[in-house]
């Protein structure tokens, strides 16, 4: 089965860009999306299809995909940023990432 | 905007079944999906399966096969997830999500229902 892996874990100081990946084979050839999960909330669609913003996101979120490897950015990171963040992709199936827990410090 | 409203906190024996309802609110589902995804206590996602109601077909998971239906019932604008032969395992928050093809994108969620199996 199509597998996605993110780091576990990414820490970034205020002001300063973020950048999360997400890989998988020929993910370049796949759409990918991204989710934002405060703690105990329901996950946030931030990037669908690899680099659109839903309405009401903030511009400093972008994404990319290319090769195997999808990436989120989060440019002049906000405390408020910090949560975990799934990558997710179609292939037979919805497959989600491991996820990965922003640290804004 | 539409709004997922799903049912409350369930509490199950092992083997049973558990039916949880997630509805539409200010919309309708009309030409979107309807996912199921679940998340165990201190875990990531896992996604269950999907219904696309405009197109009558379920698309699930491997690991739920067999085990899971999703169902909707427009008339309402309410979508269900019935899981069966419940195991402790399964204890878990499970969100419905307003989904799009064809990358299945989710845009909107519910709150979650909490489902906990136990003896």
């Amino acid at each position: 089965s199509y597998e996605l892996t993110q780091p576990p874990s990414v820490s970034v100081s205020p002001g300063q860009t973020a950048i999360i990946t997400c890989s998988g084979d020929k993910l370049g050839d796949k759409y990918v999306c991204w989710y934002q999960q405060r703690p105990g909330q329901s996950p946030v669609l931030v990037i669908f299809q690899d680099n659109k913003r839903p309405s009401g996101i903030p511009e400093r979120f972008s994404g990319s995909n290319s090769g195997n490897t999808a990436t989120l950015t989060i440019s002049g990171t906000q405390s408020m940023d910090e949560a975990d963040y799934y990558c997710q992709a179609s292939d037979t199936s919805v497959v989600f990432g491991g996820g990965t827990k922003l640290t804004v410090l | 905007q539409v709004h997922l409203v799903q049912s409350g906190a369930e509490v199950e024996k092992p083997g049973s079944s558990v039916k949880v309802s997630c509805k539409a609110s200010g919309g309708t589902f009309h030409s979107y999906g309807v996912s199921w995804v679940r998340q165990a206590p201190g875990q990531g996602l896992e996604w269950m399966g999907a219904i696309i109601p405009i197109f009558n077909t379920t698309h699930y998971a491997h690991n739920f096969q067999g085990r899971v239906t999703i169902t909707t019932d427009e008339s309402t604008g309410t979508a269900y997830m019935e899981l069966s032969s419940l195991k402790s395992e399964d204890t878990a928050v499970y969100y419905c999500a307003r989904t799009s093809q064809p990358s299945y994108y989710m845009d909107v969620w519910g709150k979650g229902t909490t489902v906990t199996v136990s003896s």
